[in-house]
């Protein structure tokens, strides 16, 4: 079975500093991963998404990750952290099988930015 | 531009009262979700439709029903709301035809409250 661990349910960081959100996951099979965010009073939107391809993926807002089969990981990074960026934010792994994506959630993580 | 609604944002319910939670899609999307999460919980599948394919999850209680009368409503009714069931409630579209690599959309959610 699938599942995805968030370590950090909380994490602050000054503007400007680096963010780094972690999530190891478990699967018996290739994962799918995918980073979704979610600010105040929205849905979930995806920021990014490994499927296979290139190891290193970029997403939107300036996030990237990278997918290491080695160490289970697919942490979520950032250079510089924004006031904007202030947001909950969930990893997630595909669940196998069958022709729709269900998704598996880790916990997720609050990031706050401090100015 | 709102692309998934989910209405009302927040519901009160009394202990035992039925309840329906609505969403709605300008998509045209095949697949709808529904996520229930728990405070400082992960987002967990109840069930989806692919089409007018009803997909229950192994363990969404019994209480949780869901109707799909077209391609653009979804509801979720809880027969009969106990405590527990307390928790936003997460609707979410894909297209269909990608599988794993889907990527989901999301609603802002209903908070429900049980009195």
């Amino acid at each position: 079975a699938q599942s995805v661990t968030q370590l950090g349910s909380h994490v602050s960081v000054s503007e400007g500093a680096l963010v780094l959100l972690r999530c190891n996951y478990s699967s018996s099979v290739p994962p799918y991963l995918f980073w979704y965010v979610q600010y105040p009073n929205q849905g979930l939107q995806l920021l990014l998404k490994y499927t296979s391809a290139a190891t290193l993926v970029k997403g939107i807002n300036g996030f990237e990750a990278e997918f290491k089969k080695s160490e289970t990981s697919f942490h979520l990074t950032k250079p510089s952290a924004h006031m904007s960026d202030a947001a909950e934010y969930f990893c997630a792994v595909s669940d196998y099988g069958g022709a729709t994506n269900k998704l598996i959630f880790g916990t997720g993580t609050l990031l706050a930015v401090q100015p | 531009d709102a692309m998934v609604i989910q209405n009302p944002r927040y519901q009160v319910t009394q202990f035992g009262k039925p309840v329906t939670l609505s969403c709605s899609q300008t998509l045209n999307h095949n697949v709808m979700y529904w996520y229930q999460q728990k405070s400082s919980q992960a987002p967990k599948l109840l069930f989806h439709y692919y089409d007018k394919d009803f997909n229950n999850e192994a363990d969404t209680p019994d209480n949780f029903q869901s109707r799909r009368p077209n391609t653009s409503f979804c509801f979720l009714d809880i027969r009969s709301p106990g405590l527990g069931d307390a928790a936003m409630y997460l609707c979410a579209t894909s297209g269909g035809s990608g599988g794993r690599n889907e990527k989901l959309f999301f609603g802002s959610g209903t908070q429900l409250s049980v009195l």
